[in-house]
C-alpha cells in the first residue's frame, strides 16, 4: 500500500527557506504512471496547489509562486524534495504531498500524505 | 490566477441530497472536462471522491456524483450520511499545466 509521509522543519524564519521532504513507500516513485506535487493548506482555508514534478524530473509550477518555489525528485531515495524561498507569514500552512496519475492532462491526486504543519515565525 | 468559487457552506438532513457548487470561468472549469472533488474529515487529508467531472475512484460510494454545466461544476451527495460531514474541495486544471483549487465548502449534516 503506498504511503506517503512529509517530514522537515517545523518552524521557519521569515525570509529564510521552508525545505520538505516527502518519503514515498509501497511505490516506486520512477513509475511512468505518476507524478508527485506539492499542495497546501493555510490553517482554516482551502487548498492550494504549489507544483508537480515527474520522476524524469520535469515541473510544473503554480504561476504565483513560481518565482520562489523549486521541487526536484531523488529516485535512488524514492523521495521528492519542496523548497519555498523567502518566506512570510503568509506561507504557514499544512504542506501536503501527494501523488496523481499521470494520463493526459489529469491533475487530480489520488493518494495524500498526513500533511505537515509549518509555521512562519520569528 | 483566481481560486474557484465555493459556498462556505452546505447542509442537510440524513437521507436527503445536497449539492455544492464550484464556479470557475473558461480557463479553467468551462474550458476542460478535469474538475475533481476531495473529501476532508477535521485533521486528516483530502480524499479523492471525483475526478475528470463525474468519475469516481475505484471504493467511492455511488452516492457521490459530479456534473458541470458551463463554468460551473457541481458534487452531489444524495442519501446523506453522518459520516458525509466534512469539508469538500474542488479543484481543476487551469491550462499550461496549472491547477487551481476552490475554497473549500463545510457539509453540514443536521
Amino acid at each position: 500500500q503506498l504511503q506517503l509521509q512529509e517530514s522537515g522543519p517545523r518552524l521557519v524564519k521569515p525570509s529564510e527557506t521552508l525545505s520538505l521532504i516527502c518519503s514515498v513507500s509501497g511505490g516506486n516513485i520512477a513509475s511512468t504512471n505518476y507524478y508527485w506535487g506539492w499542495i497546501r493548506q493555510p490553517p482554516g482555508k482551502g487548498l492550494e496547489w504549489i507544483g508537480n514534478i515527474y520522476y524524469t524530473g520535469s515541473t510544473y509550477y503554480n504561476p504565483s509562486l513560481k518565482s520562489r518555489v523549486t521541487i526536484s525528485v531523488d529516485t535512488s531515495k524514492n523521495q521528492f524534495s519542496l523548497k519555498l524561498s523567502s518566506v512570510t507569514a503568509a506561507d504557514t500552512a499544512i504542506y501536503y504531498c501527494a501523488r496523481g496519475p499521470r494520463l493526459g492532462i489529469r491533475r487530480d491526486f489520488d493518494s495524500w500524505g498526513q500533511g505537515t504543519l509549518v509555521t512562519v515565525s520569528s | 490566477q483566481s481560486a474557484l468559487t465555493q459556498p462556505p457552506s452546505a447542509s442537510g438532513s440524513p437521507g436527503q441530497s445536497v449539492t455544492i457548487s464550484c464556479t470557475g470561468t473558461s480557463n479553467d472549469v468551462g474550458g476542460y472536462n478535469y474538475v475533481s472533488w476531495y473529501q476532508q474529515h477535521p485533521g486528516k487529508a483530502p480524499k479523492l471522491m471525483i475526478y475528470e467531472v463525474s468519475k469516481r475512484p475505484s471504493g467511492v460510494p455511488d452516492r457521490f456524483s459530479g456534473s458541470k454545466s458551463g463554468n460551473t461544476a457541481s458534487l452531489t451527495v444524495s442519501g446523506l450520511r453522518a459520516e458525509d460531514e466534512a469539508d469538500y474541495h474542488c479543484s481543476s486544471y487551469a491550462g499550461i499545466n496549472n491547477l487551481v483549487f476552490g475554497g473549500g465548502t463545510k457539509l453540514t449534516v443536521l
